[in-house]
């Protein structure tokens, strides 16, 4: 039940854009997107509750394909202050109020 | 300031020797929660609480206990430690479903 996120590790330039997948094989009712930077805390990034539906924070948005069962970060015109683990984090249908993470994916962004 | 505090932030213990990890939150949440972290595994919740005296299993709860008898705490009780529970244990509290979770600053644990 734990979502899968893809890739596991990228490594970009500056400028550059990046996509991160995360996937279920249940049913999900919202997707959250957290980054943690290194030695530190998971901080939210949006929520995204309706399928189709898209969020922007800054030059990092996402969206919620509640029908394929997924949800995509979209990083345009990375900044090195963009580096660090983001993880996806879900709410599925029929297990009550269980939130599930997904296992990261790792974003390093060099000059 | 609105936070998530835990204690302790690191901790060596031994084999057997129960202990427990605090956590308080300041934004009279209802939602609290609790996580590991393990390379690879990305973050597990172990336990949840919907409000206070309810609390739920996570996903991994085994070996590990939770109490919420007031709505600011959220105590992680480890009875019996084995190595297998050395990781890295988030609190995270919230204004229930669909809203932000905030993290605690993590409490490093390690069990010989």
């Amino acid at each position: 039940q734990q979502p899968v996120q893809s890739p596991q590790a990228v490594i970009l330039r500056e400028g550059e854009d990046a996509v991160i997948n995360c996937s279920s094989s249940k049913a999900l009712y919202s997707v959250h997107w957290y980054r943690q930077k290194h030695g530190e805390a998971p901080v939210f990034l949006m929520i995204l509750l309706k399928g189709g539906e898209q969020k922007g924070h800054e030059k990092i948005s996402a969206s919620f394909n509640e029908k394929k069962q997924q949800s995509s970060l979209y990083l345009t015109a990375s900044q090195l202050s963009y580096s660090g683990t983001y993880f996806c984090g879900t709410e599925q249908w029929n297990t009550g109020n269980q939130f599930y993470f997904g296992t990261g994916t790792s974003l390093t962004v060099i000059p | 300031e609105a936070q998530v505090t835990q204690n302790p932030r690191y901790l060596i213990t031994v084999t057997g020797k129960k202990l427990t990890v605090t956590c308080s939150q300041n934004m009279n949440h209802e939602y609290m929660s609790w996580y590991r972290q393990d390379p690879g595994l990305g973050l597990r919740q172990i336990y949840y609480s919907m409000n206070v005296e309810v609390t739920d299993k996570g996903d991994v709860p085994e070996g590990y206990k939770v109490s919420r008898k007031e709505k600011r705490n959220f105590p992680l009780i480890l009875e019996s430690p084995s190595p297998n529970q050395t990781s890295l244990y988030f609190c995270a509290s919230s204004n229930g479903d669909y809203n932000e979770q905030f993290f605690g600053p993590g409490t490093r644990l390690t069990v010989l």
